[in-house]
């Protein structure tokens, strides 16, 4: 499986926007790319994927590189709610049933 | 509303005593799967099941059983647990076509 890069950790201000990267140099033209979090004590929660066009839903917004060797997870307007453990994973289409998660960014929101 | 169900959320058991933890959705998903997550190892997948009595091996299936019988419960079964067997475990689904996944909220068990 291909693998991502991302941070270990990121801090942001409350009610300011949010840059999450990954890198995926290794990415091939069939991997989606997936975006999970995990809120403290609690399982991992969907937020966002997408191919190559950048996606827009109402947690976030995605953009991927051209050359989809990277890609940002944008949350617009961080709440303490955001907190979390912020998972990038690559899977390809309906292959692999399985999501391989990384170490993931820890997202600290400052109030 | 949508959602994956565990029971129990917590158990404190002791080596060898069989036990079962169950996992139920009710979105009529056909693709669930269970998980474990440590502490600098991430969430590793323990058993996948593609559809009721289709059930596959995961990364890490030993010590662990699985069945399904009906598609909206996916039960994970530790016949001897043993203390590397402590871990916090996740239910999972799939939705198709978008491809998410739901996962529940997580049943955290020590085995001494």
């Amino acid at each position: 499986d291909a693998k991502t890069t991302q941070p270990n950790s990121m801090e942001s201000n409350e009610e300011e926007p949010v840059h999450l990267p990954c890198n995926h140099s290794t990415i091939s033209g069939t991997d989606y790319i997936h975006w999970y979090r995990q809120l403290p004590s609690q399982g991992p929660e969907y937020v966002i994927h997408g191919l190559t066009s950048n996606v827009n839903n109402r947690m976030a917004s995605l953009a991927i590189a051209e050359d989809r060797k990277s890609s940002t997870l944008i949350l617009h307007r961080a709440t303490l709610r955001d907190a979390a453990v912020y998972y990038c994973i690559l899977r390809h289409n309906f292959g692999n049933e399985k999501l391989t998660f990384g170490t993931g960014t820890r997202l600290t929101i400052i109030p | 509303e949508a959602q994956v169900t565990q029971n129990p959320r917590y158990l404190i058991t002791v080596t060898g005593k069989k036990l079962t933890v169950t996992c139920s959705q009710n979105m009529n998903h056909e693709y669930m799967s269970w998980y474990r997550q440590d502490p600098g190892l991430g969430l590793r997948q323990i058993y996948y099941s593609m559809n009721v009595e289709v059930t596959d091996k995961g990364d890490v299936p030993e010590g662990y059983k699985v069945s399904r019988k009906e598609k909206r419960n996916f039960p994970l079964i530790l016949e001897s647990p043993s203390p590397n067997q402590t871990s916090l475990y996740f239910c999972a689904s799939r939705d198709y076509p978008t491809d998410t996944q739901y996962f529940g909220p997580g049943t955290r068990l020590t085995v001494l």
